[in-house]
Parts: C-alpha cells; sequence; structure tokens
C-alpha cells in the first residue's frame, strides 16, 4: 500500500484566514481524493483530483471555498479558504491503488480548529 | 439521503468474545463493500471487503457476510482483542472503475474489554 503523509498534522486558525494542507505520496497514482471528517460526523468527500485536470468537487464543495491543486502524480494540496468555525475538522487525503483496486489508502489526517 | 446507515453507535465486548458490527445500505448500485478502521488521530485503514457477487469473505479473525436481498451486511470479529478497539466505518462503493468514490457510514465505535 502506498504511504501517505499530510502537513500540517494540526492547526489553530482564525476566522476569515485560509489554510493549505499538503498531502504527499511515496507513488505515483492518478487520483487523489479529499475527505472531511466534522465532529462527530462521518467520512465526506470533498473532491477528486486528477493530475493535469480542474479538480472535481462534490454536491455541496466549491473551487472558491477549497480550491486544490494537483502539480504531479504524488502531490496535491487543498485550502480551506474564508474559514469560519464550522469548518473546523479533519481533513484527509486518499488515493486509489491501480485499475484493478477498489480499496483507498488514507493519510493521516489533518485536524483544524478555526475560532 | 443516508445510504449507508450504521445504526449502532458503539459495541463494548469482552476479550476473546465474537464482535458482530452490522450495515445497511440502500444504493443498490453499490458493487464492493470496504471496511475501514479507524484509531483516534490516525486516518482510516482498509480492512476487508467484499464483492456483491460473494456473501462471505474471511481473512483471519475478521469474517463479513454480505446479504444482498436486505442490503445489509456485518463484520464479525472472533475472538475481539483490545487492539480492535476503534471506530469501524461501511465504506460501500460502486465499481465503476478504479478510484471510485467511497460513501461512508457514520461508524460504530467498538470498545473491548480486557
Amino acid at each position: 500500500s502506498a504511504v501517505i503523509s499530510q502537513k500540517p498534522s494540526r492547526d489553530i486558525c482564525q476566522r476569515g484566514t485560509s489554510l493549505t494542507i499538503q498531502c504527499q505520496v511515496d507513488s505515483q497514482v492518478t487520483m487523489m481524493f479529499w475527505y472531511r471528517q466534522q465532529p462527530g460526523q462521518s467520512l465526506t468527500l470533498i473532491a477528486t483530483a486528477n493530475q493535469g485536470s480542474e479538480a472535481t468537487y462534490e454536491s455541496g464543495f466549491v473551487i472558491d471555498k477549497f480550491p486544490i491543486s494537483r502539480p504531479n502524480l504524488t502531490f496535491s494540496t487543498l485550502t480551506v479558504s474564508n474559514m469560519s468555525p464550522e469548518d473546523s475538522s479533519i481533513y484527509l487525503c486518499s488515493v486509489g491503488q491501480g485499475f484493478l483496486s477498489v480499496e483507498q489508502f488514507f493519510g493521516p489526517g489533518t485536524r483544524l480548529t478555526v475560532l | 439521503d443516508q445510504q449507508v446507515k450504521q445504526n449502532s453507535p458503539s459495541l463494548s465486548v469482552q476479550e476473546g468474545r465474537i464482535s458482530i458490527l452490522n450495515c445497511d445500505y440502500t444504493n443498490s448500485m453499490f458493487d464492493y463493500f470496504l471496511w475501514y478502521k479507524k484509531y483516534p488521530a490516525e486516518g482510516p485503514t482498509f480492512l476487508i471487503s467484499i464483492s456483491s457477487i460473494k456473501d462471505k469473505n474471511e481473512d483471519g479473525r475478521f469474517t463479513v457476510f454480505l446479504n444482498k436481498s436486505a442490503k445489509h451486511l456485518s463484520l464479525h470479529i472472533v475472538p475481539s482483542q483490545p487492539g480492535d478497539s476503534a471506530v469501524y466505518f461501511c465504506a460501500p462503493i460502486p465499481f465503476t472503475g478504479a478510484n471510485s468514490k467511497l460513501t461512508f457510514g457514520k461508524g460504530i465505535t467498538l470498545s473491548v474489554r480486557p
């Protein structure tokens, strides 16, 4: 399985600011995913990030609020813009392992608290 | 619209006994069903999966059963160990090729008492 790291592991931010979360994979992957887990809730997919194309966002998530970059096959960033306390969540990136594999492997997550 | 339901938010079992974690779904398009385990401050870890063409898949202490007509699956852990204490997520997927979207249930917190 791929080894996935995320930076930062946690942060406390002020309302109205932005935070960029980095996701690094130790192997090349076609698609990366960004999820959010709000307190007491399940994991919700924010967007799917392809290298070389625009990210595909799920219903309820927009590019202006969660811009994503995918500059190469091992790296992606998610920015949480103009933050409010409602954005306090764990943000996780995940990757698939190939065409015939259904499993996704997750990074350790970034715990964000917005004051 | 909650497509994946894990109606029991928590479960406590004695070490050595069986743990049974249930999951119900509504979307008949789901082809694969994955279980993930999550410890605090870590990302989810893939545990076991089952294809919709099977009704059972076993891997060591972990067995997943699928009842497609009832849209119900369950994860059995036997014997349960204290290290199994974690949150367990059911995550079905429609297999439209690799890297399809996972839909997670809310999770079940399993506590295994020594």
